[in-house]
């Protein structure tokens, strides 16, 4: 159980165009999920909190209208890099913590994005 | 967001030895996990903790909840070549929902 999927596992893209990361709990219901970045050989950085219905919370440093969030349900959650630039090539990882009694996260397996 | 640091920040070990990580901050959490992760992977959750004291196992793996609520650790007994990866602990705070990471420990098991 507590299975998260990510796609695309990787992408590459040209500078200038957007991409869109999806990630699914497949087997239970996320009513919050989280978006984390990882630079190679580095911590992940909590990006933002993403409440299914709600606005995402952002952590400080992050630009929202450069990283769309939008969890339209309690399966599905999405991230959008707009307008991406090589300095956004980055490990992107998306978790999921099942209802409001656990405080567990599960993650997905991540998408490497590489902007040329 | 907060500062998680982690120690120590890599280790090199020979097969069967036992292997000592920890955790700490300057802020009170309410739970610690603590994850692998292999390359190109998303991390994998071990051994989650829930209260100050509490002392939890998983195999060969053992996490505890330090009193203070400020720390973890996790030890691995008897290593073995696929225990090579990052682990990671993570904190939610006593304030908050998010979850916030440390800065990892990578372990190399020498056969």
């Amino acid at each position: 159980g507590a299975v998260v999927s990510q796609h695309p596992s990787w992408v590459i893209c040209k500078s200038g165009t957007s991409v869109k990361i999806e990630c699914r709990s497949l087997d239970f219901q996320a009513t919050t999920m989280f978006w984390y970045r990882q630079f190679p050989k580095q911590s992940l950085m909590l990006m933002a909190t993403s409440n299914e219905g709600s606005k995402a919370t952002y952590e400080q440093g992050v630009e929202k209208d450069k990283f769309l969030i939008n969890h339209a349900s309690l399966t599905l959650s999405t991230l959008t890099v707009t307008s991406a630039h090589p300095e956004d090539s980055s490990f992107y990882i998306c978790s999921a913590r099942p209802g409001l009694g656990s405080e567990k996260l599960f993650f997905g397996s991540g998408t490497q994005l590489s902007v040329l | 967001g907060q500062q998680l640091n982690q120690s120590p920040q890599s280790m090199f070990i020979q097969e069967g030895e036992d292997v000592s990580m920890n955790c700490t901050s300057s802020s009170i959490f309410n739970t610690w996990l603590w994850y692998k992760q292999d390359p190109g992977e998303g991390p994998v959750l071990l051994i989650a903790l829930y209260k100050a004291g509490e002392l939890t196992s998983n195999g060969r793996l053992t996490a505890q909840f330090g009193i203070t609520r400020k720390d973890s650790f996790l030890n691995i007994s008897a290593s073995i070549p696929s225990d090579v990866g990052i682990y990671f602990c993570a904190g939610q705070l006593y304030t908050g929902n998010q979850f916030y990471f440390g800065t990892g420990t990578s372990l190399t098991v020498i056969p």
